[in-house]
């Protein structure tokens, strides 16, 4: 069985670009969460989607992140226009059951390494 | 709000000495408490996880957390370190999704063991 996969492994841009990380859950796994760690620091939640619904939020950092999840398959995460503070590496995770719940287990993806210059 | 300190951002063993790593929480509910360990070039992975059931678990690779309720921590250890358990671990707290919220997942800074031949 497939695991989360996430594309691209690693992206550099410079300030004012815009870029899309892609995010394929594990099949059947109707909760996708986006997560980010910046250097050094926790990994802190962004959103949530339940299927094609975003759940939760509450994390995003401000009106240039915009993630979508077509058809409640896979999920993009587009940052537009990219600033420095952004660079960080992006988790996406996938799970049956939600992310703190008793049957919840998140299955995560390698993660997308942003450097923004 | 949940929260979690974990203690030490790098912890080094030599192999076959204990491993203990530090996790302590704040959450105003009784929470639900992980462990995910990330090795290199790889997505997280859950290691174990506190449903308010048994408050010793027991989790993979030989990995163990006690839950104390007075302490508020939920401290990893493992007797024995092998050299494959070099990795960075995370604690992370649910509120489990009382008072209608998600159950998300809040993380800790991350500890890397290291693990000396």
């Amino acid at each position: 069985e497939a695991g989360v996969t996430q594309f691209p492994s690693h992206s550099v841009i410079e300030k004012g670009q815009t870029v899309t990380l892609r995010c394929d859950p594990i099949s059947g796994h109707d909760n996708l969460y986006w997560y980010r760690r910046v250097m050094g620091k926790e990994i802190k939640f962004l959103l949530h989607f339940v299927k094609e619904s975003k759940q939760d939020e509450s994390g995003m950092p401000n009106n240039r992140f915009l993630a979508e999840r077509t058809g409640g398959t896979y999920s993009t995460l587009k940052v537009q226009p990219a600033e420095l503070e952004d660079s960080g590496v992006y988790f996406c995770a996938s799970s049956q059951g939600l992310a703190g719940s008793i049957t919840g287990e998140l299955f995560f993806g390698e993660g997308s390494r942003l450097t923004v210059l | 709000a949940q929260s979690v300190t974990q203690l030490g951002s790098h912890v080094s063993v030599s192999e076959g000495a204990l491993v203990l790593l530090r996790c302590n929480y704040s959450s105003s509910v009784p929470p639900y408490l992980f462990w995910y360990v990330q090795y290199p070039n790889q997505g997280l992975q859950l290691l174990l996880k506190y449903t308010s059931a048994a408050t010793l678990v027991k989790g993979i690779n030989g990995f163990e957390a006690e839950f104390k309720k007075s302490e508020t921590s939920f401290h990893l250890t493992k007797p024995s370190a092998h050299m494959s358990d070099a990795a960075e671990y995370f604690c992370a707290v649910s509120d489990r999704g009382y008072g209608g919220s998600q159950g998300n997942l809040i993380f800790g800074k991350g500890t890397k063991l290291s693990v000396k031949p």
